[in-house]
């Protein structure tokens, strides 16, 4: 089941400029976690915002939550050509019993041309 | 570097064969999990344990299997391969078992079956 969905799919913009990552869910969730991915490597975390939080900051990202709408944003700023890479949001799915899983979406695909 | 060590980094393997991936978790996490990433399904959520128990299963075939041992190094068995099992299979892990934290991801293992 997919439970995150990354919109755009794919996002190239220039050096220097901001991007913006949105990511939709399904049912409630606890937490909601932003991940990055190089091609073909080992994603690393990025950021996880609490279902009671509505924004948090580090260092160039900024990711918003808002609960009502089951929807989150990444925010990149001042862009780096380092920066390209896949983009996921990973939220929480319960299942009968108390077991637990992130579910991933597919992922932004961002390019920054330098 | 996670910390999370994964191998072999490359597998190269006929259908019908078994497999085995290694994953080594950073450093004091208990938590396990491996997850199949495809480019038609994404990333897949297949199986956690933590301390050496299953504590939540996703989408794993009935031909896989894994374990934790009491090393708290995690196996993931392949078997009777088919050319669709070809993936990157990531191991995470995690100081809890619940997805209330961030998953720190190994390298990943590329399984190719021709």
């Amino acid at each position: 089941s997919q439970q995150g969905e990354e919109d755009p799919q794919a996002l190239s913009i220039q050096e220097g400029e901001n991007a913006t990552m949105n990511c939709s869910y399904k049912t409630s969730i606890n937490n909601l976690q932003w991940y990055r991915q190089n091609s073909g490597r080992g994603l690393v975390h990025l950021i996880l915002i609490r279902s009671n939080e509505r924004e948090k900051h580090s260092g160039r990202l900024r990711v918003t939550l808002d609960t009502s709408k089951k929807s989150s944003s990444l925010l990149i700023t001042a862009s780096r050509a380092a920066d390209t890479a896949s983009y996921f949001c990973a939220t929480d799915e319960r299942h009968q019993g108390g077991s637990e899983k992130l579910v991933f979406g597919k992922g932004t695909k961002l390019t920054v041309n330098p | 570097d996670s910390g999370v060590t994964q191998t072999p980094k490359h597998l190269i393997t006929a259908t019908g064969q078994r497999v085995t991936l290694r994953c080594s978790p950073r450093s004091g996490d208990l938590s396990v999990y491996w997850y199949q990433q495809s480019l038609d399904q994404g990333l897949q959520f297949l199986i956690q344990y933590y301390n050496g128990e299953e504590r939540a299963k996703g989408n794993i075939l009935e031909r896989f299997s894994a374990q934790q041992f009491p090393d708290l190094h995690s196996e993931l068995n392949l078997s009777s391969l088919e050319l669709g099992d070809s993936a990157l299979y990531f191991c995470a892990s995690s100081t809890s078992g619940t997805t209330l934290y961030e998953q720190y991801f190994g390298p990943g293992t590329r399984l190719t079956v021709t």
